[in-house]
């Protein structure tokens, strides 16, 4: 069983598309992640959901939307999609906040291609 | 300044010989660290964790920290082709976790 699956695994739309990326643990944790992993590799955290709430919102605009329908699945949906939204987009999950969020497990990642 | 640092370029390096990476932070409150290893297509994943002054090892694994530096590093002796890869160091504080952009290791046969 895959303990992070994230769906779809890759996307290739146009510009100004709206798409969505779903992501599921089957681990048990509280916490949930989307991580954004440009070109360049870096590895940027986005959101955070612990147990449905929203913990974490860093600067991300606000055509990217985050949903937590309950504890063990966070969507992201991402509206008007531009060039620069290209990129692998990373769920992860943790058992919980704080020094639980220290080790996460990754989804496989999303490749998103913005045309 | 960048949360966590990571500026060595692509590693190259003969097999059998000892890889090391370095990586430094900017919060002096952190207390955890960790690196993790991202195969080309892959998704990352832990391979070593530190939390105190000293060195931590794991098989030919060993992390490194010295706080009063804010500096962490990795070891990888007896390097193996199967060692390549990109190696992310971490380090955790307000309820997250923040990555280095990542050092690209190459083991050549």
């Amino acid at each position: 069983d895959t303990a992070v699956s994230q769906t779809p695994k890759y996307l290739v739309t146009q510009m100004g598309n709206d798409k969505s990326i779903k992501c599921e643990q089957n681990l048990g944790h509280d916490t949930m992640y989307w991580y954004k992993q440009d070109s360049k590799k870096f590895l940027k955290i986005m959101f955070s959901y612990n147990n449905k709430e929203l913990i974490i919102n860093e600067t991300v605009p606000n055509r990217f939307s985050p949903k937590s329908p309950d504890k063990a699945h966070l969507n992201l949906h991402i509206n008007s999609l531009e060039l620069g939204d290209s990129a692998v987009y990373f769920c992860a999950s943790s058992q919980g906040p704080g020094s639980g969020a220290n080790v996460l497990t990754f989804g496989a990642g999303s490749r998103l291609t913005v045309l | 300044q960048k949360e966590v640092e990571q500026n060595s370029g692509p590693l190259s390096v003969p097999e059998g010989a000892i890889a090391s990476l370095n990586c430094t932070y900017s919060d002096r409150g952190s207390q955890s660290f960790f690196w993790y290893r991202q195969y080309s297509g892959k998704s990352p994943e832990l391979i070593m964790s530190i939390y105190s002054n000293g060195d931590k090892e794991d098989g030919r694994f060993t992390a490194q920290l010295n706080k009063a530096s804010q500096y962490v590093s990795l070891l990888i002796r007896d390097s193996q082709p199967s060692d390549s890869a990109t190696y992310l160091c971490a380090v955790s504080g307000n309820n997250r976790l923040a990555f280095g952009k990542g050092n690209q290791v190459v083991v050549i046969p």
